[in-house]
């Protein structure tokens, strides 16, 4: 069965620090992964994903994320954060074809001053 | 184009009482998908719907949820008898067959 684990739940970072959040899944074939932002009061919105081919995503917003098979990890970087980063990250994996997903318990970056 | 909508945004429900809760998919999406964030927690998986093949319904927490779709429109998740512990907010959320998901704002849902 898929399952996702965000270790971190909450971290804190000053701005312009960089960032790593980490992910581990576990699913039996490639995944397909994700890496959602929900913003306070804001919906969900995808960072950015990893279906095949390189192994270093780019996303939006700076963000990128590398799959490594080997550890089972896609964690997400950021080289430098601004304030308006401050929000809960999930991570996400799905079966092939991309279908059911299956989310981590999400991972509250603070950004301070 | 429209983005997924959902509706009521908030519900306010007695305890017993049973609960409809709406998402309009973006048009020529063929996956849907439902999930349960409780605060401060994570997404549920619920159910999802693909095309017309049978529902996955493996996340529903008991006989007492259960979702429709309308071909590959509108879905309407039912909650009968509601009780307390169903509180939460209720995501929605549409792709097309590139496993990208487009959420909707979700469904704020209080059982009394």
């Amino acid at each position: 069965a898929q399952s996702v684990t965000q270790p971190d739940i909450h971290i804190t970072v000053s701005e312009g620090a960089s960032l790593e959040l980490r992910c581990n899944y576990s699913y039996g074939a490639t995944p397909y992964l994700f890496w959602y932002v929900q913003s306070p009061g804001q919906g969900l919105q995808l960072l950015l994903k990893y279906f095949s081919g390189d192994t270093l995503v780019q996303g939006i917003k700076g963000f990128e994320a590398e799959f490594k098979r080997s550890q089972s990890s896609f964690n997400l970087r950021k080289p430098s954060v601004h304030w308006s980063d401050a929000a809960e990250y999930f991570c996400a994996v799905a079966n092939t074809g991309g279908f059911k997903t299956i989310f981590g318990a999400g991972t509250r970056l603070f950004v301070k001053a | 184009g429209a983005g997924v909508s959902q509706s009521p945004s908030n519900k306010v429900t007695e305890k017993g009482k049973d609960v409809e809760l709406r998402c309009d998919p973006i048009s020529g999406h063929t996956a849907l998908y439902w999930y349960r964030q409780r605060l401060g927690q994570g997404l549920e998986f619920l159910i999802y719907f693909q095309g017309n093949s049978a529902p996955d319904k493996s996340g529903l927490p008991s006989d007492r949820f259960s979702a429709e779709r309308t071909g590959e429109s509108v879905s309407t998740l039912t909650i009968q008898r509601t009780q307390q512990e169903d509180s939460a907010v209720y995501l929605c959320a549409s792709s097309s067959d590139t496993g990208e998901q487009y959420f909707g704002p979700g469904t704020r849902l209080t059982v009394t």
